[in-house]
């Protein structure tokens, strides 16, 4: 069974820190893709990672896709309080037919003002 | 405004009660997807249908029953639900296959649909 592991699964900062969420597995993934979900709404993408060393950057967001395609991580830089919210890491897996994403089980993220 | 419409937002149901979700996409996508989210746990993948075709049922209990009339709207029909299935069922779409794979098509999500059942 592949699996996804997400972490840290909650984090609390001050407005203007950084920090670091990761997600790994021994599993190999065609691609990663990031998403972030607010309370009363559904997963939004952020960003979509498909080579092994890939860097993406979205404004204050930093997303790289491990060398070996099993790990992913996302950084954030000055966190404000507009990026509280659940961050989701999601792996493509099998050939590119099925359809079948694996989703780690998410990082809270709370940033305080 | 998402470009994925659920309804209801909320539903209560009885465990002897049959009820519907329904899903519209207005993307022109071709992929749709029902999803159940539980607290502190990783979002559960149900049913997968690609222009209209069931290709992924993930080892559903038949309590749960999708229909895919058209490739904009999607069902879910709950019949004898357990109180574990409360969760957020939240329905997605995507270009699908044979437009480069799934896995660079991103996810559109629905707002949900909360289900309680008591």
């Amino acid at each position: 069974t592949q699996l996804l592991e997400q972490s840290p699964q909650f984090l609390s900062i001050q407005e203007g820190e950084n920090l670091t969420v990761y997600c790994n597995s021994s599993s190999v993934f065609s691609s990663l893709q990031w998403y972030r979900q607010e309370p009363g709404e559904g997963p939004v993408l952020l960003v979509t990672v498909v080579t092994g060393g890939e860097v993406k950057k979205l404004k204050r967001l930093t997303f790289q896709f491990g060398d070996a395609r099993k790990d992913s991580s996302l950084h954030i830089t000055a966190a404000q309080p507009g990026d509280t919210g659940l961050y989701l890491c999601a792996g493509g897996v099998g050939s590119s037919n099925t359809g079948k994403l694996i989703f780690g089980q998410g990082t809270t993220l709370q940033v305080k003002p | 405004e998402t470009g994925v419409t659920q309804t209801p937002r909320h539903l209560v149901m009885g465990m002897t009660n049959k009820k519907s979700l329904k899903c519209e996409q207005h993307l022109g996508h071709n992929a749709m997807y029902w999803y159940k989210q539980s607290a502190k746990k990783p979002l559960e993948l149900m049913f997968v249908y690609n222009f209209k075709e069931q290709t992924e049922n993930n080892s559903v209990p038949s309590r749960f029953s999708p229909e895919c009339p058209n490739s904009s709207h999607l069902f879910l029909h709950l019949h004898t639900l357990q109180p574990e299935d409360s969760a957020l069922y939240l329905c997605a779409s995507s270009q699908g296959k044979g437009r480069g794979g799934y896995y660079n098509s991103p996810l559109h999500f629905g707002n949900g649909t909360r289900l309680t059942v008591t």
